[in-house]
């Protein structure tokens, strides 16, 4: 089974929906992180969490929620989805200290936006 | 602002050498990351540089200039399943992590 898991991994919505990613992990990790991917553009962080009661906005947080449920689970909403928000979206989870920048990432959630 | 460089895409023959360079411009440094992604998959970690100099791990060698602000990936005898893109990523003074768009790796036999 794989350390980060992803749910769904594809989704098909139409504007307006409400959508909820989750990510659940094995690593032990305390630091999780939400990311999108764009053709022709980098990671992108969204949030952040680096214990259950902290949460940071990454560089595009707008039109985004998160939900930091237990150490190992983080979730990531949508609550009124728009087709520009149509991305590979990836969890992803890292230990602190010197090792904190070696990420591991979720298989991505694909998602399209009608 | 912030921002990391890197070819977009890159054309090599199996068994040969392939090296795909970054550049950076960054709020402080705290290390360059380097990861590899197959199409449709999850980006896997390769490698980390802190301190200036090559770190070789197998096939795999990752430099650092942190005065040229400036890194390479280094990929020897070349296999078919080395078709990827290949990320870079800087570390800022706020321990983010910065990322570049990546760079495709075409292997041709």
């Amino acid at each position: 089974d794989a350390d980060v898991t992803q749910t769904p991994r594809n989704r098909i919505t139409k504007t307006g929906k409400r959508i909820m990613l989750e990510c659940s992990q094995t690593k032990g990790h305390d630091r999780m992180y939400w990311y999108r991917q764009d053709p022709g553009l980098g990671l992108r962080l969204i949030y952040y969490s680096f214990d259950v009661k902290d949460i940071n906005k990454g560089e595009i947080s707008d039109g985004y929620s998160v939900s930091r449920q237990a150490q190992a689970k983080f979730s990531l909403s949508l609550e009124s989805a728009i087709p520009n928000q149509t991305a590979l979206y990836f969890c992803a989870t890292s230990d602190h200290g010197q090792h904190t920048g070696e990420l591991f990432f979720g298989e991505g959630s694909r998602l399209t936006v009608l | 602002g912030q921002n990391i460089d890197q070819p977009t895409e890159m054309t090599a023959t199996e068994g040969a050498i392939v090296q795909i360079n970054c550049t950076y411009q960054t709020s402080g440094f705290n290390g360059l990351f380097w990861y590899q992604q197959h199409a449709g998959e999850a980006p896997t970690f390769l490698s980390y540089n802190v301190l200036d100099g090559l770190e070789e791990k197998g096939r795999f060698s990752s430099f650092l200039s942190r005065s040229k602000g400036y890194s390479y990936l280094l990929l020897k005898e070349l296999q078919m399943k080395d078709s990827a893109s290949y990320l870079c990523a800087v570390m800022d003074s706020n321990y983010q992590l910065i990322w570049g768009a990546g760079t495709k790796l075409i292997i041709k036999p």
